[in-house]
């Protein structure tokens, strides 16, 4: 079974700062592609980051970045130099390509308060 | 682009009455899924399309849910009869399956009284 675990329900974080928000996966794929998304207050889904299980790199995408260990199926995110619209809920998901599965499971999510 | 459009953004309806949302993929993607997210179950998929042909409904919680699309641009989920254990931001996402990453519409508050 296909399962992503985020075990920090809240994080604080001093402006400037840089922080790292936990996740770990579990499949029995070996193609899969890990995600993080980014839900404000006011409600929508922001896409920040993708890694693909055969990336040798760690993605970046300005002040984010994976931490991805493949074998020990953790895909971190780094934000680094916190601001104070950083503060959010932060959910981690995965994707498998083979099978039949398709869909992107989420997981419980991290709300991060950033402070100044 | 436009993004994914869902619409309503809100809706407020009384108990018993069908509810429906609306949502307008990104023109190209060729999957299309709908989730609905609360505080106690966080993000819940209920059913995704992949060319408008329904892959995986395992999601959607019982017989009052329904969900259609009747071509590439275009897919409603309808509630019949609504609940108040209903209410919940429900969200419409599409893909292309090239890269895989989902683009989600801006949510429906449904809110059952």
């Amino acid at each position: 079974a296909q399962k992503i675990t985020q075990t920090q329900p809240g994080m604080f974080v001093q402006e400037k700062e840089a922080v790292t928000l936990d996740c770990t996966y579990d499949t029995s794929d070996q193609s899969y592609g890990l995600f993080w998304y980014k839900q404000p207050s006011s409600g929508e889904m922001i896409f920040l980051i993708y890694q693909g299980s055969y990336d040798e790199q760690n993605a970046t995408e300005g002040r984010y970045s994976l931490n991805f260990q493949k074998a020990r199926k953790s895909a971190n995110l780094v934000i680094s130099a916190s601001q104070l619209g950083d503060s959010a809920m932060y959910f981690c998901a995965m994707r498998s390509y083979g099978g039949a599965t398709n869909k992107l499971i989420f997981g419980t999510g991290t709300l991060l308060a950033v402070q100044p | 682009d436009a993004g994914v459009i869902q619409s309503p953004r809100h809706e407020v309806t009384e108990m018993g009455q069908e509810v429906t949302l609306r949502c307008k993929p990104i023109s190209g993607h060729d999957y299309l899924f709908w989730y609905r997210q609360t505080m106690m179950r966080g993000l819940e998929l209920l059913i995704y399309f992949n060319n408008n042909v329904p892959i995986d409904d395992s999601g959607m919680p019982e017989d009052r849910f329904s969900a259609k699309m009747p071509n590439a641009s275009f897919s409603t989920l309808k509630i019949q009869p609504s609940e108040p254990r209903d209410s919940a931001v429900y969200f419409c996402a599409s893909s292309s399956p090239g890269w895989g990453g989902y683009t989600f519409g801006s949510g429906t508050r449904l809110t059952v009284v």
